[in-house]
């Protein structure tokens, strides 16, 4: 079965920094890999995904990704944030296998954005 | 606008009453799902379904039921509802299947005293 750890449960940043926000997985071989956005009173809504190819994802709101096999990670990054960018945060983890047919969410990573 | 819409946004009941939770979608979408969502436990799904008529339990299914008569609909009904689910409750769907990334509605808040 799968797993993932988001190591921060808060970070804090000044309006106009870089961001990276850490996911790690733990699966057998490559996983889908997601990240989802839920800002306050919101659902969550996806920002971009991985399946194959091409290891620098990008997504929307000037996200991206990066899929690092040897380290079993997927970081968020972000070269600039924005205040409006204060929200939480959750990594995910499918099964292309099919032996499970739930993703696996982290905890989730709540962004504090200071001006 | 594609979109999965919850209702009620908000709601307020007391230990027993039933109630009913709705879900739809408007994107021809064969897989939903339900999620409760409570701080330090992140995102636990309650049941999934993967067409109509064909649904299973997720992580926490008890105390909730579900139903999938047609493909948009996808309600969560609380025969009994108790405190301890008081939570924020997320439906989802997904056109290629839940490990594809999901669109959530957004969310319902359900207070039980």
């Amino acid at each position: 079965a799968q797993s993932v750890t988001q190591p921060d449960i808060h970070i804090t940043v000044s309006e106009g920094a870089s961001l990276e926000l850490r996911c790690n997985y733990s699966y057998g071989a490559t996983p889908y890999l997601f990240w989802y956005v839920q800002s306050p009173g919101q659902g969550l809504q996806l920002l971009l995904k991985y399946f194959s190819g091409d290891t620098l994802v990008q997504g929307i709101k000037g996200f991206e990704a990066e899929f690092k096999r040897s380290q079993s990670s997927f970081n968020l990054r972000k070269p600039s944030v924005h205040w409006s960018d204060a929200a939480e945060y959750f990594c995910a983890v499918g099964d292309p296998s099919g032996g499970s047919y739930i993703p696996t969410f982290g905890r989730g990573t709540s962004l504090i954005v200071h001006p | 606008e594609a979109q999965v819409t919850q209702n009620p946004r908000y709601l307020i009941t007391v230990t027993g009453k039933k109630l009913t939770v709705t879900c739809s979608q408007n994107m021809n979408h064969e897989y939903m799902s339900w999620y409760r969502q409570d701080p330090g436990l992140g995102l636990r799904q309650i049941y999934y379904s993967m067409n109509v008529e064909v649904t299973d339990k997720g992580d926490v299914p008890e105390g909730y039921k579900v139903s999938r008569k047609e493909k948009r609909n996808f309600p969560l009904i609380l025969e009994s509802p108790s405190p301890n689910q008081t939570s924020l409750y997320f439906c989802a769907s997904s056109l290629r299947g839940f490990n594809y990334g999901y669109t959530f509605g957004s969310g319902t808040r359900l207070t039980v005293v």
